[in-house]
């Protein structure tokens, strides 16, 4: 069975405390990874979309990386507006999925100043 | 700019009224979709149009209806609703339908059946 599982649930930091965020999956045929920010109440907000295992993308304190059984959210120096819930998707690559999304949980982020 | 207007963003109906949630993207985009968000839980796919057509229904009970009259919107009609369909409806969109596009996110339109 397809899975996506995110790791811890929820995160503490400190402001300035580095930190990564985990999302491993099981799934055959990975067509995409992508991470989504979502603050309360809000839609989810496009962070990065990795195709392929060893790729790295960067966007001000956020670094996204993907292996073949796992993606990490580094935080470098996190400040307090970095607190929300941090969302995890794949895609596969078959006919009926119509490119869709199977998420994780989510980790929650609070980040204190 | 990548921009998925919803409306309105928040709604309360009765069990027995007929509305409707609306989204609007001016991306150009071909695929558009429904997702529905509980509480504490991640989005969950509910429809999906390309290129103005459905192609995907997750076996979502026929009290919600979809429709895209062109390719820039997308509708969801409401009707005879249970309080557990309470939740926040996304509607998203990509440049394609299939795996390999981005899916954009608009902000959400909370419902609230009473």
């Amino acid at each position: 069975e397809d899975q996506v599982t995110q790791s811890p649930e929820a995160l503490r930091l400190q402001e300035g405390e580095s930190s990564s965020l985990n999302c491993s999956y099981t799934v055959s045929g990975l067509r995409g990874l992508f991470w989504y920010r979502q603050d309360p109440g809000k839609g989810p907000e496009f962070l990065f979309t990795l195709y392929s295992a060893g790729e790295e993308k960067e966007k001000e304190r956020l670094k996204a990386t993907l292996t073949k059984k796992e993606s990490f959210l580094h935080i470098t120096a996190p400040k307090p507006e970095d607190s929300a819930t941090y969302l995890c998707a794949v895609q596969m690559n078959y006919g009926g999925s119509q490119g869709n999304l199977i998420f994780g949980k989510g980790t929650k982020l609070s980040v204190k100043p | 700019d990548t921009e998925v207007t919803q409306t309105p963003k928040h709604l309360v109906m009765g069990m027995t009224n007929k509305k409707s949630l609306k989204c609007e993207q001016h991306m150009g985009h071909r695929a558009m979709y429904w997702y529905k968000q509980k509480a504490k839980k991640p989005p969950e796919l509910m429809f999906v149009y390309s290129y103005e057509k459905l192609s995907i229904n997750e076996s979502v009970p026929s009290r919600f209806s979809p429709e895209c009259p062109n390719s820039s919107l997308l509708n969801l009609h409401l009707h005879a609703l249970q309080p557990e369909d309470s939740a926040l409806y996304l509607c998203a969109s990509s440049q394609a339908p299939g795996a390999g596009n981005t899916i954009y996110f608009g902000e959400g339109s909370w419902l609230t059946v009473v």
